[in-house]
């Protein structure tokens, strides 16, 4: 079946530093690929997604590339803020699935 | 808001009880999923609505789970007889559906905190 790993964290960044969380995934057919974010006592907002191979997803600085070749969708950000720390999830869905499937979530923490 | 809605945001019962959980989604979605947010597995997938039909329920732990959908919109998940280990926040989606809607992203509702004692 379907299956989402992500890095497993806490990871924890100083203000302005780069972050990667890694994600890769296995699935049947052509998923799309999303990356969630969850800040604390909220629910889950989408942050970006991409629907085919060697789409970026792009939204409020952080960054994702679906690599088919390497089965990974990494989010990337270039310079983490105090107000960027939540929980992320990398997800698959899309094709014939229309599920998510979920990784188990990586808590990112910036301190000033 | 345009969001969608659940209530209510946090429900503690005694075991043994049954509960409802209730989810609005967004205003046109047809689409609608059920989501069980735990600290032990993580989102599990429960259950997704087409309109009022529900074509997989494969999420759906044990027979005192149930889930229905009317109008095409308000969906209620009912729990029975509950137990300490349906403790989790559970989380209602919805998503748009037309070409290609399987791509379409899901939205989220800040989900119901349900706490069996």
């Amino acid at each position: 079946g379907d299956s989402v790993t992500q890095m497993e964290g806490p990871v924890t960044l100083s203000e302005e530093a780069f972050l990667t969380i890694n994600c890769t995934y296995t699935a049947t057919g052509y998923p799309s690929l999303f990356w969630y974010v969850q800040y604390p006592g909220e629910g889950l907002q989408l942050l970006l997604k991409a629907t085919k191979a060697d789409d970026k997803g792009s939204n409020k600085g952080f960054e994702a590339t679906y690599r088919k070749e390497t089965t990974s969708f990494h989010l990337e950000k270039g310079s983490v803020q105090v107000s960027d720390s939540a929980v992320y999830f990398c997800a698959l869905g899309g094709g014939s699935n229309y599920k998510l499937t979920f990784g188990k979530g990586t808590l990112l923490t910036v301190n000033p | 808001g345009a969001g969608v809605s659940q209530s209510p945001s946090n429900k503690v019962t005694e075991k043994g009880k049954d509960v409802e959980l209730r989810c609005d989604p967004i205003s046109g979605h047809t689409a609608l999923y059920w989501y069980r947010q735990s600290l032990g597995q993580g989102l599990e997938f429960l259950i997704y609505f087409q309109g009022n039909s529900a074509p997989d329920k494969s999420g759906l732990p044990s027979d005192r789970f149930s889930a229905e959908r009317t109008g095409g919109s308000v969906s209620t998940l009912t729990i029975q007889r509950t137990q300490q280990e349906d403790s989790a926040v559970y989380l209602c989606a919805s998503s748009s559906t037309g070409t290609g809607f399987s791509n379409q992203p899901q939205h989220f509702g800040d989900g119901t905190r349900l706490s069996i004692l």
